[in-house]
């Protein structure tokens, strides 16, 4: 069965220091990876996606991602957060075809003024 | 470009009542899937429809039903709710053409079903 693991529930971070966002999954064939961003009481909106190729991948509002197999990791990062990047940020897993997401629980990041 | 629509974006009612949620994919997307998001919870997947029928299933009750029509829109429908069905409901589209095999699926706002 497929699982994502977002081990970090709340992170607070000043307004421009680094983040790093923690993802683990377990899916047993090629993963396909995704970060979503999700304002208050808002849909979800893509931030970037791994499908294959290059282990690091630039996504919207310069956030970027690193795919790690060996540690079945896909950490979300960002080198200078702003206050508008308060928000839930979840990873999800999925597959080939149509198949279905696999979401993590989110973690919920404050930014510090 | 319209993006997924969703509607209604609240909706209250009490156990035991039925409700219809609706969702309009993004141009050119074929295929909708549904997904309950519980407060503080990540969001699990209920089901998906393409070619006017259900394909997957996710872990939930025969409560939870659907329709896909030929304009691609699907209907979300729960009898018999429960105070356990309040969440957010999300709604989203995906085709060929949205990352390899239709991986990528795009959200619509969502719709608040709260039960009381």
């Amino acid at each position: 069965a497929q699982s994502v693991t977002q081990p970090d529930i709340h992170i607070t971070v000043s307004e421009g220091a680094s983040l790093e966002l923690r993802c683990n999954y377990s899916y047993g064939a090629t993963p396909y990876l995704f970060w979503y961003v999700q304002s208050p009481g808002q849909g979800l909106q893509l931030l970037l996606k791994y499908f294959s190729g290059d282990t690091l991948v630039q996504g919207i509002k310069g956030f970027e991602a690193e795919f790690k197999r060996s540690q079945s990791s896909f950490n979300l990062r960002k080198p200078s957060v702003h206050w508008s990047d308060a928000a839930e940020y979840f990873c999800a897993v999925g597959g080939t075809g149509r198949r279905a997401l696999t979401f993590g629980s989110g973690t919920r990041l404050q930014v510090q003024p | 470009d319209a993006g997924v629509t969703q509607s209604p974006t609240h909706l209250i009612k009490t156990r035991g009542q039925q409700v219809t949620l609706r969702c309009s994919p993004k141009s050119g997307h074929d295929t909708v899937s549904w997904y309950q998001q519980a407060l503080g919870q990540g969001p699990q997947f209920i089901f998906q429809y393409y070619e006017e029928e259900e394909r997957q299933r996710g872990n939930f009750p025969d409560r939870f039903s659907g329709h896909q029509f030929p304009n691609y829109s699907s209907e979300l429908n729960v009898n018999a709710l429960w105070l356990g069905d309040s969440a957010l409901y999300l709604c989203a589209s995906s085709s060929k053409t949205s990352g390899p095999s239709y991986n990528e699926q795009f959200f619509g706002p969502g719709t608040r079903l709260t039960v009381l």
